[in-house]
This record gives structure tokens, C-alpha cells and sequence, in this order.
């Protein structure tokens, strides 16, 4: 099982509707988690970070983690053309590490 | 700020050359890492670096080389280049654990 997986895309949207995004990790213990937009030839800039339980909400981005699941998601709201991307969910495995481990991205495509 | 800088954007190397892909970052920050990604895949780390000094093995650190001299620089050095080695390669660093990482603009490499 890979550490980080993320639903396979790529993922096509109607602009102004919902995109969901999931990620699934392998370690209980998990403490940080993160999402980063990543645009075609261009390096991964942080969207959402969480790092409890719940739900994370910054303008049309909410995150929900559940730990007991393993499972993080990133909703987009309202899909613009400007979010057509690849998502890559980033998790630190494992408490007290550096390293973040990153899920293969799902692309997501806005059509107009 | 410029925060993290990578030198050059690109670089086409024959089988076998050498060369030092460059990363510098402003930020005063002292873990570094350096990631590759191939197309279409996930960031895959290849070595990281917790300050000056020193410096540890990622996932995919057979034919690479590093060295952190410094807080503000940690080049990435291959020896002799394969064509398996063509990729995308991103530098970044964060301030401490589970924080942002601050990606650089990458390194696109060619190897024929």
C-alpha cells in the first residue's frame, strides 16, 4: 500500500460546481496535513493546511480531516477555470519527522 | 524576500556528464529538501537537510550527492548523469516541523 494515495484523475467539472478531492494515508499517527495547487511547468504552492479533525474553510477551499479514517479531502467551491490544476496532498507521516510524503496529484480540469 | 532560488531553470546533460544543480533560500530556514518529479507523478524526495552540516538520505537518493555548507545553500550534485535522471527537480524549505514548505521554481533536466 502507498503511503499517500489520492483519487485518480483527472477530474473534469462544470465551472461553478463542486470539484472533491480525496486522500487516503497509511499512519495513525499523522499529525499534519496539507494540500498544495501545482499548475502545468510550474513548482507547488500551499492552498489548505489541517491539522485537526474537521473541517478547515478559506474562501471557496474547505479541507476535512478524519483521523480515524485516514482520510483527508479538499472540496473546491463555486470551480473557477483559474483552479484547473493537479492537487497533490501532502502528509508528515510520521510525528517528530521532517519529510512530507506526497500523494501521485489528481489533475483537475474547470470547463467554462 | 526572494525565498527559494534554483539554478538553472534548464539544462540538457549527455550520458555520463556532471553537473550541480543549485538552491538558495533567504528565509533563514534550516531544513531543506530536494524532490524530483516525473511526469505525471507525485514529488519523490531525494535528499534532505536539517541545517548546516547535515544532510540524509530521502527515498531516491542513488545517483545524487549533497552538501549543506551553509544555511542559505544546498546544491544537488549528480556524478554521472543517466537518462533515467530526466525529470523535474524542486528544492524547497520550510522554518520548522509541520510548517509550509516554500517550493523553489525547479530545474528541468534533460538526459540524452
Amino acid at each position: 500500500q502507498k503511503e499517500v494515495e489520492q483519487n485518480s484523475g483527472p477530474l473534469s467539472v462544470p465551472e461553478g460546481a463542486i470539484a472533491s478531492l480525496n486522500c487516503t494515508y497509511s499512519d495513525r499517527v499523522s499529525q499534519s496535513f496539507f494540500w498544495y495547487r501545482q499548475y502545468s511547468g510550474k513548482s507547488p504552492e500551499l492552498i489548505m493546511s489541517i491539522y485537526s479533525n474537521g473541517d478547515k474553510e478559506d474562501g471557496r477551499f474547505t479541507a476535512q480531516l478524519n483521523k480515524a479514517s485516514q482520510y483527508v479531502s479538499l472540496l473546491i467551491r463555486d470551480s473557477q477555470p483559474s483552479d484547473s490544476a493537479t492537487y497533490l496532498c501532502a502528509v508528515l507521516l510520521i510525528a517528530g519527522d521532517y519529510k512530507l510524503s506526497f500523494g501521485a496529484g489528481t489533475t483537475v480540469t474547470v470547463r467554462a | 524576500n526572494a525565498g527559494v532560488t534554483q539554478t538553472p531553470k534548464f539544462r540538457i546533460l549527455k550520458i555520463g556528464q556532471s553537473m550541480t544543480l543549485q538552491c538558495t533560500q533567504d528565509m533563514n530556514h534550516n531544513y531543506m529538501y530536494w524532490y524530483r518529479q516525473d511526469p505525471g507523478m507525485g514529488l519523490k524526495l531525494i535528499y534532505y537537510s536539517v541545517g548546516a552540516g547535515i544532510t540524509d538520505k530521502g527515498e531516491v537518493p542513488n545517483g545524487y550527492n549533497v552538501s549543506r555548507s551553509t544555511t542559505e545553500d544546498f546544491p544537488l550534485r549528480l556524478e554521472l548523469a543517466a537518462p533515467s535522471q530526466t525529470s523535474v527537480y524542486f528544492c524547497a524549505s520550510i522554518l520548522a516541523q509541520g510548517h509550509e514548505q516554500y517550493f523553489g521554481p525547479g530545474t528541468r533536466l534533460t538526459v540524452t
